[in-house]
């Protein structure tokens, strides 16, 4: 079946800390690979995605690849901010489009 | 990007009332829509899968009788929460997918059953 495990948090940081928190994932054929980012009080966000292997997703300083060998979209990010505090999930949707699976979440609390 | 929109918000009900919850593609045909709920500090549980047109799947251990959904167009499906308790309490998410290879989420309602 389909799955995503994330590593789990909370992640506590300084800010302009690098940032890695780990997404691997269980699937039939070639799923697309998503993050989600949820701020406090907020609904959720796309924040990056990728379609096939080897692409790269990157939005606001956030990049993911997307690793087929080793079935992983690890988020990374070069130099947190306060403002990158939020709960972030990694997510699969799978090839034939009817299954939307979720990681667990992982807390982000990034301090000055 | 593709916008869903859900209404309400959020709702204050009563305890053995039912509510129901709006989640309507704006500018593209979702095909799928997919219900979760999120208990606080805890990742979003998928309540159920619907296609237009036909009955809705559920996700094992979610009462079907309780979380009725209907996806009766292309643009809107709804989840009427029947007889609602406190435990039933929650926020709950609309996601939504057509064509494209992305989901797209409502905004979330914020269910609370005094």
């Amino acid at each position: 079946g389909n799955s995503v495990t994330q590593m789990e948090g909370p992640v506590t940081l300084s800010e302009e800390a690098f940032l890695t928190i780990n997404c691997t994932y269980t699937a039939t054929g070639y799923p697309s690979l998503f993050w989600y980012v949820q701020y406090p009080g907020e609904g959720l966000q796309l924040l990056l995605k990728a379609t096939k292997a080897d692409d790269k997703g990157s939005n606001k300083g956030f990049e993911a690849t997307y690793r087929k060998e080793t079935t992983s979209f690890h988020l990374e990010k070069g130099s947190v901010q306060v403002s990158d505090s939020a709960v972030y999930f990694c997510a699969l949707f799978n090839q034939a489009g009817t299954a939307l699976i979720f990681g667990k979440g992982t807390t982000l609390s990034v301090s000055s | 990007g593709a916008v869903v929109s859900q209404h309400p918000s959020w709702v204050i009900c009563k305890s053995g009332t039912s509510v129901k919850i709006e989640c309507r593609s704006l500018d593209f045909q979702a095909t799928t829509m997919f219900w979760y709920r999120q208990f606080p500090k805890q990742s979003l549980m998928l309540m159920a899968t619907s296609n237009e047109g036909s009955k809705a799947t559920y996700e094992q251990g979610v009462e079907k009788d309780k979380f009725l959904i209907n996806h009766a167009s292309l643009t809107l499906s709804t989840l009427t929460v029947t007889s609602a308790h406190p435990e039933d309490s929650s926020f709950y998410i609309c996601s939504a997918t057509g064509e494209l290879t992305e989901a797209f989420f409502g905004q979330g309602t914020r269910l609370t059953v005094v």
